[in-house]
């Protein structure tokens, strides 16, 4: 089955560092998200990414955070200056169409980790 | 904001018995329910999906069943297996794909 990847599987960065997270969506799919999940809470909804804008965001999703598709093949996240609540499991996801019923595809994740 | 629970955060459950996982949601605009399975150390996995304008639905060993009265649908993997043990994520979503993630059932099948 074709797999979204995720690069690098651990990050470790001081706090107000910038860190950028990085994914290779599944080849053919046209949507891309990016999730978090805080340790022992709930995997929650960052940010959709679409026709090269953000489709939809969640309110944690301010402003010191970006996503990009700098080419044809990776989706990148960016935090520009990281604080300690940061500190999360980021998973990326991709699917074909955006449907509602559509089952998303996550990569492993990246362990971000804000000292 | 909790739109999406999962009461239980863990079960264990022998191998060969039925697994149910429980989970209730609020917002009656959600449109689809899925499973996802998380193993550790790996990204969340579909399972299933149920549309809202169903009650159940069918995968091999794992059904779905929606009670929209309730705002409550459950998971039901029969007969259980050591390899499904993981943690269970229902999650709901509208018309476009974004996910509601509810916060797991750590799911253990022993022998």
């Amino acid at each position: 089955e074709p797999e979204v990847t995720q690069t690098p599987s651990h990050q470790v960065t001081q706090m107000g560092q910038e860190v950028i997270l990085r994914c290779v969506p599944i080849s053919n799919h046209l949507y891309f998200y990016w999730y978090r999940q805080i340790l022992g809470q709930k995997v929650e909804f960052l940010v959709s990414f679409y026709n090269n804008e953000i489709s939809e965001k969640s309110e944690i999703f301010d402003d010191q955070f970006s996503v990009e598709r700098p080419d044809g093949s990776n989706f990148t996240l960016k935090i520009r200056s990281t604080k300690l609540e940061d500190s999360a499991m980021y998973f990326c996801a991709s699917s074909g169409q955006g449907f509602g019923n559509e089952k998303l595809f996550f990569g492993s994740g990246t362990q971000l980790s804000v000292l | 904001d909790q739109q999406v629970k999962q009461n239980s955060p863990s079960l264990s459950v022998q191998e060969g018995r039925i697994s149910i996982l429980n989970c209730d949601y609020t917002n009656s605009m959600f449109d689809y329910f899925l499973w996802y399975k998380k193993y550790p150390a790996e990204g969340p996995t579909f399972l299933i999906s149920i549309s809202s304008i169903k009650d159940k639905n069918e995968d091999g060993r794992f059904t779905v069943f929606l009670n929209k009265s309730a705002k409550h649908l459950s998971l039901h993997i029969v007969p259980s297996q050591p390899g499904d043990s993981a943690v269970y994520f229902c999650a709901a979503s509208g018309t476009a794909s974004k996910l509601t993630f509810g916060t797991g059932t750590r799911l253990q099948v022993t022998l």
